[in-house]
């Protein structure tokens, strides 16, 4: 059973700081990985989504890489601003079922 | 293009009572989901439709049934609604399936079991 874990659980950062969020999982057999964002209260925004034979992406400040042979995912923020507070979520969808999988998340302060 | 709806947005029921949450997207897109939130617990796939007419069980499907009659509409039912089934509960979509497989996700919906 493919398991998904998010290490940082929670993060705080001062403004303007460079940072990484891990996520690794079990199997490494996957479709894709998905990042997303969750505000309090709202649902998830769909952030960088890497598939299977990709090694990275890329929008704005976010870029998200992937090991498949290791089972890890890394999503580095750039230039951190108060306006990235929220909790990260990575997902994977494995070869095995069409569900995805999530991480239990990193929560992230930036402070002003 | 509203994307992904979900009503109600909140709600309270008593032990036995039922419910039905209905989940919409504008977007045409084939593949619905829903999935329930709970703390500690993390996201959690109930069901999931792969088109119209058809619906398969995800990791959580007890107490809970579904109905995809049209494409654009996803519906989760919960017939003897039990304390256990407080949560938030999100309804997804998206057009491909595997490796392109992007979700969207509609706004939740918090629901209280007493």
């Amino acid at each position: 059973k493919q398991e998904v874990t998010q290490i940082p659980a929670a993060l705080s950062v001062p403004e303007g700081e460079n940072l990484v969020l891990n996520c690794s999982f079990t199997d490494s057999a996957i479709y894709n990985l998905q990042w997303f964002r969750q505000d309090p209260g709202k649902g998830l925004t769909s952030l960088l989504l890497i598939q299977s034979s990709q090694r990275e992406q890329t929008s704005g400040r976010l870029n998200a890489s992937l090991d498949k042979s290791s089972g890890r995912s890394t999503l580095y923020i750039a230039a951190s601003q108060p306006g990235d507070s929220a909790t990260y979520l990575c997902a994977v969808i494995s070869n095995a079922g069409n569900m995805l999988t999530f991480g239990g998340g990193t929560r992230l302060m930036v402070k002003p | 293009n509203a994307g992904v709806t979900q009503t109600p947005k909140f709600r309270v029921l008593k032990t036995g009572q039922s419910m039905t949450l209905l989940c919409a997207q504008d977007m045409n897109h084939e593949y619905m989901y829903w999935y329930r939130q709970d703390p500690g617990m993390g996201l959690r796939l109930i069901h999931y439709s792969v088109g119209e007419g058809t619906t398969a069980k995800g990791e959580v499907p007890d107490g809970y049934n579904v109905s995809r009659l049209k494409k654009q509409n996803f519906l989760l039912g919960l017939e003897s609604a039990a304390p256990s089934q407080t949560s938030v509960y999100f309804c997804a979509s998206t057009r491909f399936w595997r490796e392109r497989n992007e979700q969207y996700f509609g706004p939740g919906t918090r629901l209280t079991v007493t």
